[in-house]
């Protein structure tokens, strides 16, 4: 089925370890957006993407990275992990129009920082 | 940036009542958007609000776009087990990124 696919699903890094989430979407879509969300606070945009190739801050961007080197993938990097930084992260993807239904959400990565 | 301010933060109802959530915020929006969030998945739209006044349904569930702009809500009839999650409000923003921002959501128990 088409849609956003976010890998890993689950992940426990240490403090100071570096990862990298995958957003992966097969829908042609222009733009794609990082999210973390927090018990009691809602999803927050980290970075998001408008095109291949750009990328721009979020509300929530220090300590993370992106990059959108191909129009389907938007990878989230953690260069030095810290406890901070546990969250459940969704990546969103959306042709760009007016119409609030063109929003994909994946299932989330769950990450823990210990 | 503009935040949208929900409440209830959580709501415990018997399963056929009736539940009800707001948003609101001190800036005037162009579009209201409601996403269902389950355990486990990312969130789903279940309405979106474009006109000022709009009243919209979807099944059970209701939702209007208030008449200043600045706030909306969210009605879902005779509640079933199944209506569990994270209700949460949104606005796309004006600028050329067309991020979503979101309340920080209406978490909902269904008691049998």
């Amino acid at each position: 089925n088409a849609g956003v696919t976010q890998t890993p699903k689950f992940r426990v890094l240490k403090t100071g370890q570096s990862m990298t989430l995958l957003c992966a979407q097969d829908m042609n879509h222009e733009y794609m957006y990082w999210y973390r969300q927090d018990p009691g606070m809602g999803l927050r945009l980290i970075h998001y993407s408008v095109g291949e190739g750009t990328t721009a801050k979020g509300e929530v961007p220090d300590g993370y990275n992106v990059s959108r080197l191909k129009k389907q993938n938007f990878l989230l990097g953690l260069e030095s992990a810290a406890p901070s930084q546990t969250s459940v992260y969704f990546c969103a993807s959306t042709h760009g129009g007016a119409a609030g239904y063109g929003y994909t959400f994946g299932s989330g990565t769950r990450l823990t920082v210990v | 940036g503009q935040q949208l301010n929900q409440s209830p933060q959580s709501m415990f109802i018997q399963e056929g009542e009736d539940v009800s959530m707001n948003c609101t915020s001190s800036s005037i929006f162009n579009t209201w958007l409601w996403y269902k969030q389950e355990p486990g998945e990312g969130p789903v739209l279940l309405i979106a609000l474009y006109k000022a006044g709009e009243l919209t349904s979807n099944g059970r569930l209701t939702a209007q776009f208030g008449i200043t702009r600045k706030d909306s809500f969210l009605n879902i009839s005779a509640s079933i087990p199944s209506d569990v999650g994270i209700y949460f409000c949104a606005r796309i923003s004006s600028g050329s990124a067309r991020q979503l921002t979101f309340g920080s959501g209406t978490q909902l128990t269904v008691l049998p």
